[in-house]
């Protein structure tokens, strides 16, 4: 079965700080898709970054970075130097076939809400 | 393009009422899903459709209903509302992608949901 844990529930950080947030996959697909989208107080869903099981580069996007490892199952974010507009809550999904009925499903994490404060 | 769209944006229900809850795209997207996000939860799969005319349970199906007869559109319809059910709503499309995984979401804005 398909699941994505993100263990940390809540993130608190002062500004500036760096941060990184977690989030650790299951999946019997051998191709399948990880993503970050964030959502922020106003509500709306944002997407980030999507990567591909078969493409573990990391990548850096100004001050956000991914660090995806298929040999941990993790696809951890990083934010460097916190600010106050990147408190929102996180989500990671995954991406994959669905055993059952060969068609393919998103499933999310349950978030980590990340407050940054000035 | 209006992307995704969701109506309507806040609805009261009480228990046992029945309702619909619309969900438009305009960019052609075949994958369409329904999830639901309650506090602490996160976001959790409803229903969800890589086509017209195919729809497939997610993690939360029961009580919802959906069809697709059209590509642009996909329907949740409440069958007798429970509190249970107050929630927020969001509608997401994207492209299918070949061998497997499915495309970026697009999200709508979602719908709030009480059921007294």
């Amino acid at each position: 079965a398909q699941k994505v844990t993100q263990a940390q529930t809540e993130i608190s950080v002062v500004e500036k700080e760096d941060v990184t947030l977690d989030c650790v996959y299951e999946t019997r697909d051998t191709t399948y898709y990880l993503f970050w989208y964030k959502q922020p107080p106003s509500g709306e869903l944002v997407f980030l970054i999507r990567r591909n099981s078969f493409d573990e580069q990391n990548e850096i996007s100004g001050r956000y970075s991914w660090n995806f490892q298929k040999s941990t199952s993790s696809f951890n974010f990083t934010i460097t130097a916190s600010q106050v507009v990147d408190s929102a809550v996180y989500f990671c999904a995954l991406s994959g076939m669905s055993l059952k009925t060969s068609y393919d499903k998103v499933i999310f994490g349950p978030g980590t809400s990340l407050s940054v404060i000035p | 393009n209006a992307g995704v769209t969701q109506t309507p944006k806040f609805q009261v229900l009480k228990t046992g009422q029945s309702m619909t809850l619309q969900c438009a795209q305009d960019m052609n997207h075949e994958y369409m899903s329904w999830y639901r996000q309650d506090p602490g939860m996160g976001l959790r799969l409803i229903h969800y459709s890589v086509g017209a005319g195919i729809t497939d349970q997610g993690e939360v199906p029961n009580g919802y209903n959906v069809s697709r007869s059209t590509t642009e559109d996909f329907p949740l319809r409440l069958l007798s509302a429970a509190p249970s059910q107050t929630s927020v709503y969001f509608c997401a499309s994207s492209y299918q992608v070949i061998q497997g995984a499915t495309d970026t979401q697009y999200f709508g804005p979602g719908t709030r949901l009480t059921v007294l």
